[in-house]
Formats: C-alpha cells, sequence, structure tokens
C-alpha cells in the first residue's frame, strides 16, 4: 500500500465550484509536491514544500492555490476552473529537499473533470 | 539544459520476450537516474534508481537498468516480459537538485 494518501479519486466539477484536493504521508518525508498530468504532455511540476515552507511555484495560475499545515498534509485548493485544467493530479513526497537522490513517493492521483 | 529523451512513446511486445526500454539524457555532471513504472489510474512507482553505486541496478518486478556513462544511456530492460507489464514507463534524472521525467514509453504486451 502507497505510503502517499490521496482524496477525492476522482472529482467532477463546475468551473464556478470550489473544491480541495487533499494529500497525506505516512513515511516521515520532509518535502511534498504537486504535479499534474495531463493526456499528452510532460509531467508538470506545480508546487513544492519543504519542512511546511513553499519553495518552488511553477508559474502556477491563481485559480490553484496550495497549503501545507504540516510536514504530513498537503492541499490543494481550487476556484473558477477551466475545462483545460480537467487532468490527473498527483501528490508525491520525498524524504530529501527536491527529490534529488531518493525520488518522489508518489499518490494514486486525483483524476480531476472540470465541467 | 537537463533533458531526458525516452525513444518510442509506445513499445509492444509479446509475452515472454525481452523488454528493452531507452532513456537518454542530457547532463554537465554525473546524475541520479530513476524509472518508474505507472498503472491505470494509479500514481507512479519507482522502479529503481542509480545513486553513483553499481552501474548495473536491479529492480522491483524481475527489471534492471544499467547506467553507460559513455553513451549518457539508462536503457530499462526484463529478460521476459508477462502480462502484468503492460504500464507506461517514465525515465528520470535528478541534477542540481531538480528533477526532470521524461515524456513515457507504453509497454503493451501481447498475448
Amino acid at each position: 500500500e502507497t505510503g502517499v494518501t490521496q482524496t477525492p479519486r476522482h472529482l467532477v466539477m463546475g468551473m464556478t465550484n470550489k473544491k480541495s484536493l487533499k494529500c497525506e504521508q505516512h513515511l516521515g518525508h520532509n518535502a511534498m509536491y504537486w504535479y499534474k498530468q495531463s493526456a499528452k504532455k510532460p509531467l508538470e511540476l506545480m508546487f513544492v514544500y519543504n519542512f511546511k515552507e513553499q519553495t518552488e511555484n511553477n508559474s502556477v495560475p491563481s485559480r490553484f492555490s496550495p497549503e501545507c499545515p504540516n510536514s504530513s498534509h498537503l492541499f490543494l485548493h481550487l476556484h473558477t476552473l477551466q475545462p483545460e485544467d480537467s487532468a490527473l493530479y498527483l501528490c508525491a513526497s520525498s524524504q530529501d529537499p527536491e527529490a534529488s537522490k531518493g525520488g518522489y513517493t508518489f499518490g494514486s492521483g486525483t483524476r480531476l473533470t472540470v465541467v | 539544459a537537463q533533458s531526458v529523451t525516452q525513444l518510442g512513446s509506445h513499445v509492444s511486445v509479446s509475452e515472454g520476450a525481452l523488454v528493452l526500454l531507452r532513456c537518454n539524457y542530457s547532463s554537465s555532471v554525473p546524475p541520479y537516474l530513476f524509472w518508474y513504472v505507472q498503472y491505470p489510474n494509479q500514481g507512479l512507482q519507482l522502479l529503481l534508481k542509480y545513486t553513483s553505486a553499481a552501474t548495473l541496478v536491479k529492480g522491483i518486478n524481475g527489471f534492471e537498468a544499467e547506467f553507460k556513462k559513455s553513451e549518457t544511456s539508462f536503457h530499462l530492460t526484463k529478460p521476459s516480459a508477462h502480462m502484468s507489464d503492460a504500464a507506461e514507463y517514465f525515465c528520470a534524472v535528478s541534477v542540481f537538485n531538480k528533477f526532470y521525467f521524461g515524456s513515457g514509453t507504453k509497454l503493451n504486451v501481447k498475448p
């Protein structure tokens, strides 16, 4: 069983809705990440948190708002999304910052559909 | 700039045949290298990683990869494909504390 749990697994939301994705890691890792995986596109790193502090924001639109209340939990708050935001959103964690040596542990993802 | 190239977005093999998935990278310094597998509707799972120890790395599910510095390659192999190996495989490179994923190779295993 993966040490990174994401909820919900599937989410359908309208463009005017507000929803949140949740991620929890049970591995004692110090860094957490949000990735976006769209069809026919490479994995896109969205946000990076090291020791609860955001260290990277890769020009993500403000309609995506991350929150990291502690080293084990990560949220992605969504509002006024567009259909092109439909994708698989993956949470990951790593022991070392930037996953440079140990790599990532990924959750199973949230499949988001914006209608 | 660093980059990861996976040759072949789709690879098809027969059950029992050799699996070879290719990965080449560009890096000005020795990188750390990874292979991940993604089954449908799942996240990515680490298969194996190279972190400057032995150049031949063994991973889970019978997969292995060899780091060849002279060829800047880190190809993934498995001697005998199983139906359960059908998935998408991603090569990744870590250098200067930055992670770079390849675009992925979908492996189809024919009975």
